[in-house]
């Protein structure tokens, strides 16, 4: 059964830091992955979507990285923002529905 | 403005009810999903529906029920027979296929009192 593992469950850093997130599965018989950002309270706002045959996407200052063979992703975050502050979430379309991870919350301060 | 929408965004039930929970889109997808969304737990598949009429179980399908018989519209409805429904629900849609973006609505906080 496929599973999504996010490391680290919390996260916080000052300003402008660049920093990585980190998800992995156990089958890398994917046909995506998403990353998603939730507000507090809040639905999932669509991040980037990468296809099981790309390596990374890119969107401002956000860049996701695919590693199907070791079942790895990275979603990097340059020159981070206060209103970056948010859970951060990883799901992979694995069968018919996403398989969500449990999110790393992240905590930027001024 | 094409999205998905959730209401109520708040409900409140009382023990013994069944109450609706609604979802409709306008982005003309052909599949869509329901969710429940737990502390510390992350999001867990309730059901979907890949077309019009038709609809499968996801891994925690008791106590809950759905229908599609309009593209737009995958109404949930938590039963009675749901023993723990207090959690957020989230509704989701994507064209269709199994390497299409999946969007959100803004979700329906359920409280039973």
């Amino acid at each position: 059964k496929q599973e999504v593992t996010q490391i680290p469950a919390a996260l916080s850093v000052p300003e402008g830091e660049n920093l990585v997130l980190n998800c992995s599965f156990t089958d890398s018989a994917i046909y995506n992955l998403q990353w998603f950002r939730q507000d507090p309270g809040k639905g999932l706002t669509s991040l980037l979507l990468i296809q099981s045959s790309q390596r990374e996407q890119t969107s401002g200052r956000l860049n996701a990285s695919l590693d199907k063979s070791s079942g790895r992703s990275t979603l990097y975050i340059a020159a981070s923002q206060p209103g970056d502050s948010a859970t951060y979430l990883c799901a992979v379309m694995a069968g018919t529905a996403l398989i969500f991870g449990k999110g790393t919350t992240l905590s930027v301060s001024s | 403005d094409g999205g998905i929408t959730q209401s109520p965004k708040y409900l409140f039930r009382k023990e013994g009810q069944n109450v609706t929970l609604s979802c409709e889109q306008n982005l003309n997808h052909d599949a869509m999903y329901w969710y429940r969304q737990d502390p510390g737990q992350g999001l867990r598949l309730i059901y979907y529906s890949q077309i019009v009429n038709d609809f499968q179980k996801g891994d925690i399908a008791e106590g809950y029920s759905v229908s599609r018989e309009k593209k737009e519209s995958f109404p949930l409805t938590v039963t009675s027979a749901q023993k723990n429904p207090t959690a957020f629900y989230l509704c989701a849609s994507s064209i269709g296929g199994l390497d299409t973006e999946a969007f959100f609505g803004q979700g329906t906080r359920l409280t039973v009192v």
